[in-house]
């Protein structure tokens, strides 16, 4: 075992293309969160999942960002009609939450997405 | 809203040179959590160390330590005796359930 995994690790596209990217957290963590980070920035908060329930989207995730995760395990995250300013580090974290109290996220590699 | 501010955002140390990392934060509430996480140049996210709100007992963890003052808002971290692999940024992070970043302190630590 092992962490959490992203792929792609690249992805290069042009402006006006799909891309998604996919996450697999640790297993058994109930929470699955996606942050993105652009250079020189700390990651920031886009959205997150208890299970297969997506709780909380920020204000960051246009309409054409969508994230699911169908069967509570793994998620994606899709881009549609990329634009130069979705070139960003995507990172995916997971954490096991019992109960309102401590819950570290481990972070995978991350996907980073440049836009031509 | 939560803010995180690390207002210094580059510092180069020799090695075996101490080093201080600033961290001021902004909330009104009441539990939360602190977090120390580092990014080398790889680019994954190492967990550091934590704290919670209702405990500002300063700890050692090996060569690192944390001064946290919730009447200044101030979660300061120090690296001691600072090596070439320590080099990286290093992000102050609030947690409410989601995290919120500071925009991270470059440190570079030269042989």
């Amino acid at each position: 075992d092992t962490g959490v995994s992203q792929n792609p690790r690249h992805k290069i596209t042009k402006r006006g293309q799909n891309v998604t990217f996919r996450c697999d957290p640790i297993s058994e963590h109930n929470r699955l969160y996606w942050y993105r980070q652009t250079l020189g920035q700390g990651p920031e908060f886009l959205t997150y999942f208890q299970n297969e329930a997506q709780l909380e989207k920020s204000r960051l995730l246009s309409d054409r960002f969508s994230a699911e995760r169908p069967k509570g395990s793994f998620s994606t995250l899709e881009i549609q009609r990329t634009e130069q300013g979705d070139s960003a580090m995507y990172l995916c974290a997971s954490s096991l939450v019992v109960s309102r109290s401590y819950n570290e996220q481990f972070f995978g590699p991350g996907t980073r997405l440049t836009v031509l | 809203a939560q803010k995180v501010t690390q207002a210094q955002t580059e510092i180069s140390v020799v090695e075996k040179e101490d080093v201080t990392l600033d961290c001021v934060y902004e909330t009104r509430d009441t539990t939360y959590y602190l977090f120390w996480y580092k990014q080398p140049p790889s680019g994954e996210l190492v967990f550091l160390i934590r704290r919670n709100s209702f405990d500002e007992q300063n700890e050692i963890s090996g060569r690192y330590s944390w001064n946290f003052q919730k009447s200044t808002s101030s979660f300061n971290f120090t690296i001691t005796a600072s090596q070439v692999v320590d080099s990286a940024v290093y992000f102050c992070v609030f947690d409410l359930g989601r995290l919120y970043f500071g925009r991270g302190t470059q440190l570079t630590v030269w042989p």
